[in-house]
Parts: C-alpha cells; sequence; structure tokens
C-alpha cells in the first residue's frame, strides 16, 4: 500500500515534443506529490509537487496532473529540450508528523530528448 | 531555493574502514534529514530518518550499527558507514526538511566506492 508505480521505464521524446510520465499510488492518506529531475551523479531536484486539493498545477514547461479518484497524477513535460533528458521520479508522502513525512518514491523514468 | 550540502561526493576506501559522510542545510534549520541509498538505474531508498537531538529511526533491513547516524544540530547530520565492505558502495544521498515546510530538500550525494 505504500508503494508508488511509476511508468514508463525509459522514454525518448523529439525535441519540441510532450513527454508524459505517469505515477499511481495506493494510499489514500498521502496528500503530497512531488517530482524530482535527477542527472547523473547528482542528487535529486524538486520540480514541481502538487497537493490533493487541486486537479491541476503548471510551472513553466512543467505541469501535474492530479487525479484523486484514479489514484493517479502524471507530469507532462512540454516542449521537451535536450537539457531536460534525465530521470524523474515521482514520490508521495503523507504530511502527519507521526508518519515523519516520509517520501515514497516511484522507480524512476528515464528520459531522453533527441534533438 | 533552500541549499543543502553534502560531503565528500566521492570517496574511496579500503574494506574493513569507515566513512563519514556530511550533510549540511546551508540556508535554513532542518528538524528532520533523510538518508537514502540509490544502486545505479534505480529509485532511492530511504535508510533512516534523523531528527536533532533524538536517535535516528532505520528502514527495515537497514543495520543501524552499521550505518551511524548523529544528527547533533538543526543544520548538520552525518552518516558513518562502519566497516565497510564492497557490498556497501552505493550512492548515498541525504535530504532536509525544513523546519517550517513539509518538503525535503536533497544533497548532490556521496558515491562511495569500497576496494
Amino acid at each position: 500500500q505504500q508503494q508508488v508505480k511509476q511508468s514508463p521505464q525509459s522514454l525518448i521524446v523529439q525535441k519540441g515534443g510532450i513527454s508524459i510520465i505517469n505515477c499511481a499510488y495506493e494510499n489514500t492518506a498521502f496528500d503530497y506529490f512531488p517530482w524530482y529531475q535527477q542527472f547523473p551523479g547528482k542528487g535529486p531536484a524538486l520540480l514541481i509537487a502538487i497537493r490533493p486539493d487541486v486537479s491541476e498545477k503548471k510551472e513553466g514547461r512543467f505541469t501535474i496532473s492530479f487525479n484523486k479518484s484514479a489514484k493517479q497524477f502524471s507530469l507532462h513535460i512540454m516542449d521537451s529540450q535536450p537539457g531536460d533528458s534525465a530521470t524523474y521520479f515521482c514520490a508521495a508522502s503523507q504530511g502527519a508528523m507521526e508518519y515523519g513525512n516520509k517520501l515514497v518514491f516511484g522507480a524512476g523514468t528515464i528520459l531522453r530528448v533527441k534533438s | 531555493g533552500a541549499v543543502v550540502s553534502q560531503h565528500p561526493s566521492w570517496v574511496i576506501c579500503k574494506s574493513g574502514t569507515s566513512v563519514k559522510i556530511e550533510c549540511r542545510s546551508l540556508d535554513f534549520q532542518a528538524t528532520t534529514m533523510f538518508w537514502y541509498r540509490q544502486f545505479p538505474k534505480q529509485s532511492l531508498m530511504l535508510m533512516a530518518t534523523s531528527n536533532e537531538g533524538s536517535k535516528a529511526t532505520y528502514e527495515q533491513g537497514v543495520e543501524k550499527d552499521k550505518f551511524l547516524i548523529n544528527h547533533a544540530s538543526l543544520t548538520l547530520s552525518t552518516l558513518t558507514v562502519t566497516s565497510a565492505h564492497p557490498e556497501d558502495s552505493s550512492f548515498y544521498i541525504c535530504s532536509a526538511r525544513a523546519q517550517t515546510k513539509n518538503i525535503q530538500y536533497f544533497g548532490a550525494g556521496t558515491r562511495l566506492s569500497v576496494l
């Protein structure tokens, strides 16, 4: 129930195209859903995050779509660029203090944007 | 954004020696720090949660006597890998949660190679 399932495992997109990565969760107590971007040999960097009271959040070229009833959320990268080539992780956590705000990560998606 | 500094970025050691990794929050106070382990092309696995001034909480399967965690101040947590063996070779990443926000900021990671 603590798992977050992420797909696809890898993705190749043409420059200028839309990259879409999907995640699904089971634990309905999760109330914070961040996406992280990680380049090789570096730590993850927070990209964008959403809470379940909204269905969509957009920051620049990055958009999270959230479907509470389906327990799914996705990351859309518009106008994908070669510099977006990285590994993307979705995650989820429960905000209550007794859960320590521990993040549960998806397996990751390796994105390659072809120029 | 908040900055988390992790040091060293890469360490090579002989089997049987101990290695200390530092994680510092540079511009915010972190009541909670997290330590993760990441194998190549895999997701982040939470090892332990560290709260300032108290003992760390380890995830199931993580040996607390092997991975010593100290969180002596609101800006510093250390992970010591004791009597390291080749199977401990991995990428270790820390994160810090700001006192006032439910957001984890990650360090750049430490690549440990045990010969």
